[in-house]
């Protein structure tokens, strides 16, 4: 399976600034996923993101908020823009590499927006 | 739509069993289970494709009834490893991606 690098690991940030996350892939894969899991909850899918073309974003998410770059098959970047501290989570990157696979999942980041 | 799990957390005792269940309003393509422990991303334990069919390794295993739409995870002769929160994902075409039930807590004590 596909081995993903999620950086940063953490970040505490101020409001009203940004911050962006990056994955990288050892392999090429179509489909990559940003989830947003907030403590103790479930995961929730904040957008696709295909190489090639713009994300699609979940009902809730929006793109002026949750920016995210696809330049090839093997990265992606998140940011989360104009923090709050709502925007305060873990957010995960993930692939699959057919649809007869499992997710891999990014090791997250956590961010703390003070 | 968010699939349903239950139980929403479960304790055990060492080499006890425990069943976790899923079930979606929408016809599913497949359904996935993952394990997540504390301050670690979830892990992939399985997939199951509609078809209705069993799978299972180790101690682990899981089936898929399409007609109901309804999952089940079995944990046998659980093990204190096998502690962390269960969520299933589900997929309505193969093409799209997973939503993620509310999660199990499972605690295995000795």
């Amino acid at each position: 399976s596909a081995v993903i690098s999620q950086k940063p690991s953490r970040d505490i940030c101020q409001r009203g600034t940004s911050l962006t996350i990056q994955c990288q892939v050892d392999s090429q894969v179509t489909m990559m996923f940003w989830y947003r899991q907030q403590p103790g909850q479930s995961l929730t899918l904040i957008a696709t993101a295909n190489q090639g073309s713009e994300a699609t974003y979940e009902s809730g998410f929006v793109i002026d908020k949750f920016p995210i770059s696809r330049p090839n098959l093997t990265f992606s970047t998140l940011t989360v823009s104009n923090l709050s501290p709502e925007d305060s989570s873990i957010y995960l990157c993930s692939v699959r590499q057919g649809a007869s696979y499992g997710y891999t999942f990014g090791s997250g980041t956590r961010l703390t927006v003070v | 739509q968010q699939p349903v799990q239950s139980p929403q957390a479960v304790i055990l005792r060492e080499g006890e069993d425990a069943v976790i269940n899923c079930s979606s309003s929408k016809a599913l393509y497949s359904v996935h289970w993952y394990r997540q422990k504390h301050g670690e991303a979830p892990v992939f334990l399985m997939i199951l494709l509609k078809g209705g069919e069993q799978k299972g390794h180790d101690k682990i295993s899981a089936s898929f009834n399409e007609k109901k739409q309804q999952s089940s995870l079995y944990l046998t002769a659980s093990q204190l490893s096998y502690s962390g929160t269960y969520f299933c994902g589900t997929d309505n075409s193969g093409n799209t991606p997973l939503v993620f039930g509310k999660g199990t807590r499972l605690s295995v004590i000795a």
